[in-house]
């Protein structure tokens, strides 16, 4: 099983809508989670930590579920500049493991 | 903002060729970090730094080197570069709890 699993998408989504995705991780020792956007043939950007209380910025919200090792992020009232890939990031110690990402595609 | 740069966004290369990749922080951040990226395999870890001149092997080290001289720098040496290390090149730097900044990518042609 690998470490950390997206649904690779494309998830494609009239604007306006509000959409989540979640991203399983395996190991129960994993201490700190992210969320990235990458747009295409950009560098990855960091959207958000994770934080087990959940949190929210803006639009975005994020939730940890330790019990069921899963984290996800919520999208609402989606607007055409969130079409990007989203990146589930784990880290358990020093290792970093990102998942391969899940593709947004916001529909006018 | 944090501001990560590399040195190059393309670069084309000849088979056997020894290639470096600068990258350069300027937040004053210890952890820094090589990525590579391609298509349907995501982002995987060649090696990475805590400190100066210290230096920590990721997930495929192999055909790679660093170096840390100095604390805004981290530099990635292909040895003897080859088509197989074709790729997206990613230079990223962390603050204490581990949120990443990355550099704009070099993307490297090995011919």
């Amino acid at each position: 099983r690998k470490e950390v699993e997206q649904d690779p998408g494309p998830f494609n989504v009239p604007e306006g809508a509000t959409v989540a995705f979640n991203c399983t991780y395996s190991n129960s020792a994993s201490q700190s989670f992210f969320w990235y956007r990458q747009d295409c043939r950009k560098e990855p950007k960091l959207l958000m930590s994770v934080y087990s209380s959940g949190n929210e910025d803006g639009r975005f919200t994020a939730q940890l579920n330790r019990a069921s090792q899963y984290i996800s992020l919520l999208i609402r009232d989606s607007k055409l500049s969130d079409s990007a890939t989203y990146l589930c990031v784990v880290r358990r110690n020093d290792k970093i493991i990102f998942g391969k990402g899940t593709r947004l595609h916001i529909l006018p | 903002d944090v501001k990560v740069t590399q040195s190059s966004r393309y670069l084309v290369k000849r088979t056997g060729e020894k290639v470096f990749l600068e990258c350069v922080q300027d937040m004053d951040h210890e952890n820094m970090f090589w990525y590579r990226q391609d298509p349907g395999l995501g982002l995987r870890l060649i090696y990475f730094s805590y400190d100066v001149k210290m230096k920590e092997k990721g997930d495929i080290p192999e055909g790679y080197s660093v170096s840390r001289e100095k604390k805004e720098r981290f530099s990635l040496i292909l040895e003897s570069a080859s088509t197989n290390q074709t790729s997206m090149y990613l230079c990223a730097s962390s603050t204490p709890s581990y949120e990443q900044y990355f550099g704009p990518g070099t993307r490297l042609t090995v011919t």
